[in-house]
């Protein structure tokens, strides 16, 4: 594997369901980020982890819960989610998450929440 | 407030036919200018990074410039397979190390 992976790529799942969001990079980065897509939106930022911590968190409601085990490894924890949270979850990752510093992006997760 | 802006939302060229995609912003302290393809259903592909006014970057039938006010992503002689939405994004001022992203520019070159 390179680069960005993340798993499932499609995920549909009922508003009482909890599931989890995974993204693994390959780049040896230390900074990992989560990102939503809706449809017409600009990204949205959602979480930053440094060097396993987190140092962002742009007001995402409690039903999304991140967990960074290593610099290596991100999930996104959902639970009880709305319809409006159905999107393109998209993990990224860049070197140390100082500016200026290319993100790389994994290939996503789309999300449909019924 | 700082702010990032691309035109057109959508543009659809014949092949061959060039053109430029506009990001403009209003960050004041700019870190980095990013310009990233992003393919239906994918995430995105990074394609430049532009850090001071002046500077260009080429790839491919790809260019990009930078201003103190905005970027161009210039495409030359464009084929079908550059259509893409193609996506602005900036690092600076009151985002701080935050990428902040436009809304996007969506392409379509037909044959």
């Amino acid at each position: 594997e390179t680069g960005v992976t993340q798993t499932p790529r499609h995920l549909v799942m009922g508003m009482t369901n909890k599931k989890s969001l995974k993204c693994e990079q390959h780049l040896g980065h230390n900074a990992m980020y989560w990102y939503k897509q809706s449809a017409k939106k600009p990204l949205e930022l959602m979480f930053v982890y440094n060097f396993k911590e987190q140092t962002e968190n742009n007001s995402v409601p409690s039903r999304f819960s991140p967990e960074c085990p290593n610099s290596s490894h991100l999930f996104l924890h959902l639970h009880t989610l709305q319809p409006e949270d159905s999107a393109l979850y998209l993990c990224a990752s860049s070197q140390d998450g100082r500016a200026p510093e290319t993100q790389y992006f994994g290939p996503g997760t789309r999300l449909l929440v019924l | 407030e700082d702010q990032v802006t691309q035109s057109p939302e959508a543009l659809r060229l014949q092949e061959g036919e060039s053109s430029s995609l506009n990001c403009s912003y209003t960050v004041s302290g700019l870190r980095g200018l990013f310009w990233y393809r992003q393919d239906p259903g994918k995430g995105p592909e990074f394609l430049f990074t532009l850090y001071s006014a002046g500077e260009e970057k080429e790839k491919e039938r790809l260019k990009a410039t930078l201003t103190k006010k905005e970027s161009f992503l210039h495409i030359t002689a464009p084929k079908p397979e550059d259509s893409a939405t193609y996506l602005c994004a900036v690092q600076g001022g009151e985002y701080g190390n935050k990428l902040v992203f436009g809304a996007g520019t969506i392409l379509r070159v037909k044959s």
